[in-house]
Formats: structure tokens, C-alpha cells, sequence
């Protein structure tokens, strides 16, 4: 088995802050995931990888950057984070690109004042 | 490009009762169908993954049902109790060749079962 841990679990920024999360696997998986989750609205695509050095815009990719330096590390960031912005941010792995089945973080909650 | 419906976006039963949950999906190549489940403060398990045309499959508690000629998804919780309340989410795949997949989610249901 592996795991997914996503870091911080909370983080209340200001607005205008350029704000990171990051991600770590030890699945040994090749693909790895940026999902914003909101209520109401289910899980939409930031950004993935689907090897070292490469990077997938998904359809929330306006507003955010993404880092994939190593395979096991996959990193977010809201570039200008904007006020009253609630949302929890879920980090994923697959094995391939081609299985479809992803494995899932607990979440990064952020909060913006 | 791909869109999931996902109905109903909030479902209480009864415990015993059954609980139906739906998502319909538009793009034709699709071909991975999934449902996850997400308990309070944590994160999402998958439940069952279907890829045949139609098929039904059964888990520990629960009926998944593809239909891909009406693209069609359902989750059928056959006799609920309290440890199903949760959030469910379907998940439909998309391949995008040299660019991987990636999965479309729908809404999600909330599902709250009373005793």
C-alpha cells in the first residue's frame, strides 16, 4: 500500500498572497492530480502530471501554478488568492495514464481573509 | 466538452431503505466509470470501477449499473444504515491520448441515513 499526504491540512492566507500546497506519494504512481473540491460543484480539474518535469492544464488552471520536480512531489500554488475564496484542495495519484483509478489526499482546506 | 450530472445532490433515507443515485454523462468515448466515497474529514475511496457496456456489478451493500447507450451511471445502495452516510461521487474517464486521462466528477450526493 502507499499513501497520499498533503500539507498544510489548513491554510488561512490574505488576499493578494501567493499561497502553496504541497503534495507527497510513496505509490511510486506516474500521474498525479490538482482537483479544487466546493460545495455543490464536485471535484474540478487545477492542473496534472503525468511524469517528472511534465504539467496538464485542467479546466481551473487560470489563477494557479503547478510543480512536478520529482515523481514522488507534486505542488500547487494560488498565485493572488482572493478574498472569501473557501475551498478544499485534493491531491491525487494514478498508477498510469490509462487506468483511470485515482488515490486521493484528505485534503487541503484554505481559507482566504 | 465532457459534462456529469449528478442527481440527487442530497438524499436522506430511512436505515433499511434503498438509496438510488444517478449521473449521466454526454461524451460517447468515455470507457472508465467510477464511484467514490468521501466520509466526513476524509478522503475519496473508491468504491467500484465498471467499464463494460452494460453491467452491473455488486459490492458489499451496493448495485453499480452502467448503460452506456443511454450513458447512464447509478449506484444503488440496497438496504442503507447510518455508516453509508456519506458523500458519493461518480467519476466518468476520458483518454486523451499523449496527454493521459483525467477524470470529469460529478457533484456529488450527500447522502444522510437516520436510524
Amino acid at each position: 500500500g502507499g499513501i497520499i499526504t498533503q500539507t498544510p491540512k489548513f491554510l488561512i492566507g490574505q488576499e493578494g498572497q501567493k499561497l502553496t500546497l504541497k503534495c507527497q506519494q510513496n505509490f511510486n504512481h506516474d500521474t498525479m492530480y490538482w482537483y479544487r473540491q466546493d460545495s455543490g460543484k464536485g471535484l474540478r480539474l487545477i492542473y496534472y502530471s503525468i511524469t517528472e518535469n511534465d504539467l496538464q492544464k485542467g479546466d481551473l488552471s487560470e489563477g494557479y501554478d503547478a510543480s512536478r520536480e520529482k515523481k514522488s512531489s507534486f505542488s500547487l500554488t494560488v498565485t493572488s488568492a482572493q478574498k472569501n475564496e473557501m475551498a478544499v484542495f485534493l491531491c491525487a495519484s494514478s498508477p498510469g495514464t490509462y487506468t483511470g483509478q485515482l488515490y486521493f489526499g484528505e485534503g487541503s482546506k484554505l481559507t482566504v481573509l | 466538452g465532457e459534462q456529469v450530472e449528478q442527481r440527487p445532490p442530497h438524499l436522506s433515507v430511512r436505515e433499511g431503505d434503498s438509496a438510488v443515485i444517478t449521473c449521466t454523462y454526454t461524451d460517447p468515448n468515455s470507457y472508465y466509470f467510477f464511484w467514490y466515497k468521501q466520509e466526513p474529514g476524509a478522503s475519496l475511496q473508491l468504491l467500484m470501477k465498471v467499464f463494460s457496456s452494460t453491467e452491473i456489478n455488486e459490492g458489499q451493500g451496493f448495485t453499480v449499473l452502467l448503460n452506456k447507450k443511454d450513458k447512464r451511471l447509478s449506484l444503488n445502495l440496497t438496504a442503507a444504515h447510518p455508516g453509508d452516510s456519506a458523500a458519493y461521487f461518480c467519476a466518468v474517464s476520458l483518454y486523451y491520448g499523449s496527454s493521459g486521462n483525467k477524470l470529469i466528477f460529478g457533484i456529488g450526493t450527500l447522502l444522510s441515513v437516520k436510524p
